[in-house]
């Protein structure tokens, strides 16, 4: 059983950069894809990007793609996502989610990290 | 890319069926979409895999009440004897090689 374990909340002011981490346990991070996907307040999902472990290839979804990046630390099993310029409209919660493949329905997700961009 | 289409209410009463469908842009067919449930202030929970054919595979835990079909472009999902405790958002999803989708939700609500 996958286990997805987010970092806490985040405030940030326009302009800067945040790193949201997710833990996984019950696998090893190498053996999964890892995607992040992203909602806005009172909005729907938003898939932002996914990490291939097969070909080690990150996808960016265009909307977003030069501003973020997805990251991995496979000595203590944790995916990273830094977004960069941060603006208004990134107030969302976060959630890392994986599945059994990269090419295969989403079905474990984090509990999802809410960031605020507020001046 | 996939374009995945739901209406963005229903409704049911309790101990009802009720059928929430996402339908799959032309051009598209027969691919494999997920749903999942996200009630209020929670995460999504993954629900089951439903391909082209109408085959389902639910998720550990979920129960028998929810089902999965499909015709054509539509893909459904069926809560049977609907509980309380299933009103909630529905997403559908979908991916190909380059990107990964989802409907725009359907918030269930009892009547």
């Amino acid at each position: 059983q996958v286990q997805l374990v987010q970092s806490g909340a985040e405030v940030k002011k326009p302009g800067a950069s945040v790193k949201v981490s997710c833990k996984v346990s019950g696998y090893t991070l190498t053996e999964l894809p890892m995607h992040w996907v992203r909602q806005a307040p009172g909005k729907g999902l938003e898939w932002m990007g996914g990490f291939d472990p097969v070909d080690g290839e990150t996808i960016y979804a265009q909307k977003i793609q030069g501003r973020v990046i997805m990251t991995a630390d496979t000595s203590t099993d944790t995916a990273y996502m830094e977004l960069r310029s941060l603006g208004s409209q990134d107030t969302a919660v976060y959630y890392c989610a994986t599945g059994r493949g990269y090419f295969a329905p989403i079905d474990y997700w984090g509990q999802g990290t809410l960031v605020t961009v507020s001046s | 890319q996939p374009v995945l289409t739901q209406s963005s209410s229903a409704s049911a009463s309790l101990g009802s069926s009720v059928k929430l469908t996402c339908t799959l842009s032309s051009g598209h067919i027969r691919y494999i979409i997920a749903w999942h449930q996200q009630q209020p202030g929670k995460a999504p929970r993954y629900l089951m895999k439903l391909e082209g054919s109408g085959s389902y595979n639910k998720g550990s835990g979920v129960p028998d009440r929810f089902s999965g079909s499909s015709s054509g472009a539509d893909y459904y999902l069926t809560i049977s004897n609907f509980q309380s405790e299933d009103e909630a958002d529905y997403y559908c999803e979908t991916w190909d090689s380059n990107t990964r989708v989802f409907g725009g939700g359907t918030k269930l609500t009892v009547l």
